[in-house]
């Protein structure tokens, strides 16, 4: 069974910075390319970054561009999301997705408040 | 990346059927067959209901269907089911290498 477990969520003050992981399993992780993807509260769903299978190639949606950055370890089976200078509109639920949008993770929650 | 547009609601009786319209650009929806559309209930993660334009999963009902027509892809619900209440997001990939989701649309059972 395909399972995406996100953690590292939390509340951290504006301009701060916070990392998010992805454990995977149940699958060939390094065979997927990956994806973020958030909902702030009562919101849609934006399409966050995503990683090519090795690592070499990443996209990141304009809002986030030099501030967020996303990192893949094969042998742990890891996704990761690095979030730098937090604004208050980067509050949202995380979730952590195959690029194939088949599997997702039940998320994690980021509040950036003061 | 401006979000695709979608209806904010569509409702329709038991029985009857709905499409929910996804309409975005030659840079996107127009450009590729790489549409998905996601069902996402209160407090659930998103559930993939079609990918590549035309394609369901394995599991989920022959009742929903995709289309797709110049910048505007279609998902149509037959036989709707209380059980079809839920939010609906299209989403594309584009000619940026990124990918962009629909306004979403939320979808009443009357």
């Amino acid at each position: 069974e395909v399972q995406l477990v996100e953690s590292g969520g939390g509340l951290v003050q504006p301009g701060g910075s916070l990392g998010l992981s992805c454990a995977a399993s149940g699958f060939i992780f390094s065979n997927y390319w990956m994806s973020w993807i958030r909902q702030a509260p009562g919101k849609g769903l934006e399409w966050v970054a995503n990683i090519n299978q090795d690592g070499g190639a990443r996209s990141y949606v304009d809002s986030v561009k030099g501030r967020f950055s996303i990192s893949r370890d094969n042998a742990k089976n890891s996704l990761y999301l690095h979030l730098n200078s937090l604004r208050a509109e980067d509050t949202a639920v995380y979730y952590c997705t195959t690029n194939t949008g088949d599997s997702w993770g039940q998320g994690t929650m980021v509040t950036v408040s003061s | 990346q401006s979000a695709l547009t979608q209806p904010a609601s569509v409702s329709g009786s038991p029985g009857q059927s709905i499409t929910i319209s996804c309409t975005g650009t030659s840079s996107d929806v127009g450009f590729y067959n790489y549409v998905s559309w996601y069902q996402q209930h209160p407090a659930k993660a998103p559930k993939l209901m079609i990918y590549g334009v035309i394609d369901r999963p394995s599991g989920v009902s022959n009742r929903f269907s995709g289309s797709k027509s110049g910048n505007t892809a279609s998902l149509t619900i037959s036989g709707l089911q209380p059980e079809d209440e839920a939010d609906y997001y299209c989403c594309s990939f584009t000619t940026s290498n990124t990918y962009v989701f629909g306004t979403g649309t939320k979808v009443t059972v009357l």
